[in-house]
């Protein structure tokens, strides 16, 4: 898992709650990046961000949210707007050049 | 935008028998090409990369092969051992550290 951190591993929130998921890292990478997988899927991209203060939405933002204050965190807000919130939720984080992204342990979601 | 394509979904091979995971991608522009090993509840792991400049790469029993001309390019497992067992996923970038696009997976089952 590299020098990424996700906390806390499991989540369990109720349903009409928001819910920040925490992702950290050392590596200093400039760009992070939150996927969302489910079941049996691939990895689908929510929202990446190349620098501080600066973020754009990949395929499937709706019901999320996200900032980038400092370089070493990039926390995901999952909104009570988002319909169907429960999944493994994975933070990733890569350098410009070259670019190999790692990615941190992977935070599970249970929404009720 | 990119597409990646991964076959097979599922694979199963015998113990040190090799096992082969096929990708393709549609942009010509795309120059990056990650595979990762993604085990149970955790997060994935770059095993081996290849960039658009080289047709060839090897990690020990781990190769990587690109056809820029096919748009293809595939992982090589050798003597598989029942560690092996995991999912795989292929992806493709541009190495200007925007996006990332991923196969579906492989689910490996290596039969000891």
């Amino acid at each position: 898992d590299g020098g990424i951190t996700q906390s806390p591993k499991y989540l369990f929130r109720k349903e009409g709650q928001n819910v920040t998921l925490s992702c950290e890292q050392n590596l200093n990478h400039d760009a992070m990046y939150w996927y969302r997988q489910d079941p049996g899927q691939g990895l689908r991209l929510i929202y990446y961000s190349q620098i501080v203060n600066d973020f754009q939405k990949g395929d499937i933002a709706e019901g999320y949210s996200v900032s980038r204050e400092k370089k070493e965190s990039f926390p995901l807000t999952v909104t009570s707007a988002q319909k169907n919130p429960t999944a493994f939720y994975l933070c990733a984080s890569s350098n410009r050049a070259p670019l190999e992204q790692y990615f941190g342990p992977g935070t599970r979601l249970t929404v009720t | 935008g990119e597409n990646v394509e991964q076959h097979p979904s599922t694979l199963s091979v015998q113990e040190g028998d090799s096992a082969v995971i096929k990708c393709t991608y549609s942009d010509s522009a795309s120059n990056y090409f990650p595979w990762y090993k993604q085990e149970l509840g955790k997060g994935p792991q770059l095993i081996i990369d290849i960039r658009s400049n080289v047709g060839e790469k090897k990690d020990q029993r781990i190769a990587v092969t690109l056809n820029k001309t096919a748009k293809h390019f595939s992982l090589h497992i050798t003597e598989t051992q029942p560690e092996d067992s995991a999912v795989y996923f292929c992806a493709a970038s541009l190495n200007t550290g925007n996006q990332f696009y991923f196969g579906t997976g492989t689910s490996l089952t290596v039969i000891p």
